[in-house]
């Protein structure tokens, strides 16, 4: 079964500093990857998916992600983090069996301070 | 815009009651999912349909049931109440396609069966 494992519950980062939230995938074949944000008291907001092409893909918000095949990774990051991206983000895997089903990651609890 | 919009923000029912969590998408979407959300556990897929009147199960479908009479709307049963049940409840939709795999997520119904 294709799977997401996030090994962080919380990340602390001050801001103006980098970030990365990892995430690390199990699948047959090639694996279709998506990171998903949720604020407080909102629902989920996609930032970005990895589907084929470049290891580097850019989203929303200045985010990026890095999938890497050999580490099976799909690490999300920013250059420089902003009070305002504390939130909970989560890693997801398409289903092989088709359709837009998804199967998300524990989530981690990103706090950035000043 | 686009929107998925969930009936209820906040509801508390009493153990053994049906209960109706609805959802509306306004973007003409094929696909429909209810996830559950859980401190710790990430997102757990209940039920999902890709067509009117079509539905199927999820990872944790039991003490659940759905229905999508009509393209728009996608209700989540739960038969009879119990207290494990009480949770974040997501309503998502999506076009099909692997070029249109984004989910859009309504903002939840947090339950509480006491």
């Amino acid at each position: 079964a294709q799977s997401v494992a996030q090994p962080e519950d919380q990340v602390n980062v001050a801001e103006g500093n980098p970030l990365t939230v990892k995430c690390t995938y199990s699948v047959s074949g090639n694996p279709y990857l998506f990171w998903y944000v949720q604020y407080p008291n909102r629902g989920l907001q996609f930032l970005l998916k990895y589907i084929t092409g470049d290891n580097l893909v850019k989203g929303s918000y200045g985010f990026e992600a890095e999938f890497n095949k050999s580490q099976t990774s799909f690490h999300l990051k920013k250059p420089s983090a902003l009070v305002s991206d504390s939130a909970l983000y989560f890693c997801a895997v398409r289903d092989k069996g088709g359709g837009n089903k998804l199967t998300f990651g524990t989530g981690t609890q990103l706090k950035v301070e000043l | 815009d686009v929107k998925v919009t969930q009936s209820s923000r906040y509801l508390v029912k009493r153990t053994g009651e049906k209960v109706f969590l609805e959802c509306v998408q306004d973007m003409d979407h094929e696909n429909m999912f209810w996830y559950r959300q859980d401190p710790g556990l990430g997102l757990r897929l209940i039920y999902f349909s890709y067509d009117v009147k079509m539905k199927e199960k999820g990872d944790i479908p039991e003490g659940y049931s759905v229905s999508r009479e009509k393209k728009e709307r996608f209700s989540l049963i739960l038969e009879s109440a119990s207290t494990n049940q009480t949770s974040m409840y997501l309503c998502a939709s999506s076009f099909t396609g692997v070029l249109n795999e984004k989910l859009f997520f309504g903002s939840g119904t947090q339950l509480s069966v006491l």
